[in-house]
This record gives C-alpha cells, structure tokens and sequence, in this order.
C-alpha cells in the first residue's frame, strides 16, 4: 500500500501563473517532508523540504504547506516559469529512518 | 551539479548476467542509499549504508547486494538479472545515518535486460 500519494501524473499551467502540486500521505509517524524535482536523464534534485513541526516553509519561488490533521501537503509554486517543466516528486521520512519514501510524481508543463 | 557520481550511465546486458553499478558521495557524507526506479513508478528504496555497515534494508531483492568499501563509495551488485530488473538505479547520500539530512541524488544508472 502507497504510503505517499500524488494523484495527478500530471499538470499543465500558464507561465506566470501559479502551479500547486499535491501529496497526501498515510503514515502519522512521518517527520519530514521534502519535494524534488526530475528533469529527464537526470537525477532528482532537492527543491525545499518541511518538518512536521511547521506547517509552511517558503523559498524564494517555492512554497511548501504542510496539513497535518489531512495528512497533505502541497508544493506551490510561483510564478510558473517553462524552466519549472519537470516531474516532481513528494518524498516522506520516518524518524531515525534514513531512506525517503516517494510518490510516484506529477509531471508539471508551464506553457509560455 | 549533485556532487554525487554514478558509474556507468547506461548498462546493457542480458538475462542472467551479473552486473556492478558504483556510486561516489558527495565530499563528507558517510550515508549512501540505492534506490531503483521501474517505468511508472516512483522510487524505491533498496538499502542503506552508513560508513560502510548496512543500515536499513528495503525492497531489495536476494539477487541484488551492496556494500560500502572504506573510501566511501558503494556498489550495487545485481546477479541473476531478469527482463524485470531493468530500471533506472539512483544512488543518493546524505550527512547523517538517520538524520534530517537531506539527501542528494546522483544521474543514475539506466540498466536494461534484454
């Protein structure tokens, strides 16, 4: 069973606008939170993170929220620029456990 | 740039066969992760190593083995290689055996079985 969920494969937003990208999770026990950007032949790349203690941690175009009690979180970002196409993952930690527990990604195209 | 290397980029081999992938942590890190990514799936953790013991253990099949050498860089050993095993194969690393460290990808190594 997928303990970290992103239900869109994709997305398609205007440049300029804003792009929100959606996690849900199941696991209570998770602490930390991080999203990460893919660009094909690439590995992913660290975008912005969150503790469970906060429920928003902003950077620069990126803002992360975190809503403990629906178990979601949300990645937005703004505004959308055609360099921000890429497939973002949603990525989950437990504890002392060190590995990341991932969704499966949602592939963002901003259309110029 | 990660700061993580990953040896070689692309791998083809067929049924059977054995294959090493390596990977090199960023300068500092002592904790190296081996994940494998299938066609439209997200990433699974295979295992883990922390200054050259293995820390935790994933979805790692018996057929696929690592280990962590004293300079720090760690291979990924897969024998028996099935059609199935083909898949991109990330090798991330990160300050800390359990910490909050964020961990830092390699380009991967994109292996296919025919």
């Amino acid at each position: 069973d997928q303990q970290v969920k992103q239900n869109s494969p994709s997305l398609s937003v205007q440049e300029g606008r804003i792009s929100i990208l959606n996690c849900d999770y199941t696991n209570s026990m998770f602490d930390y939170f991080l999203w990460y950007k893919k660009y094909p032949a690439e590995g992913p790349t660290f975008l912005i993170s969150i503790s469970s203690i906060k429920d928003k941690n902003e950077d620069g175009r990126f803002t992360v929220f975190l809503n403990k009690s629906a178990k979601h979180l949300s990645l937005h970002i703004v505004p959308s620029q055609p360099g921000d196409s890429a497939v973002y993952f949603c990525a989950a930690k437990e504890g002392s456990q060190g590995n990341l527990i991932f969704g499966k990604g949602t592939k963002l195209s901003v259309k110029p | 740039d990660s700061g993580v290397t990953q040896t070689p980029k692309h791998l083809i081999t067929a049924t059977g066969q054995r294959v090493t992938l390596r990977c090199s942590p960023r300068s500092g890190d002592l904790s190296v992760y081996w994940y494998q990514q299938s066609l439209d799936q997200g990433l699974q953790f295979l295992i883990q190593y922390y200054n050259g013991e293995e820390r935790a253990k994933g979805n790692i099949l018996e057929r696929f083995s690592a280990q962590q050498f004293p300079d720090l860089h760690s291979e990924l050993n897969l024998s028996s290689l099935e059609l199935g095993d083909s898949a991109l194969y990330f090798c991330a690393s990160s300050g800390g055996s359990g910490s909050v460290g964020t961990q830092y990808f390699g380009p991967g190594t994109r292996l296919l079985v025919l």
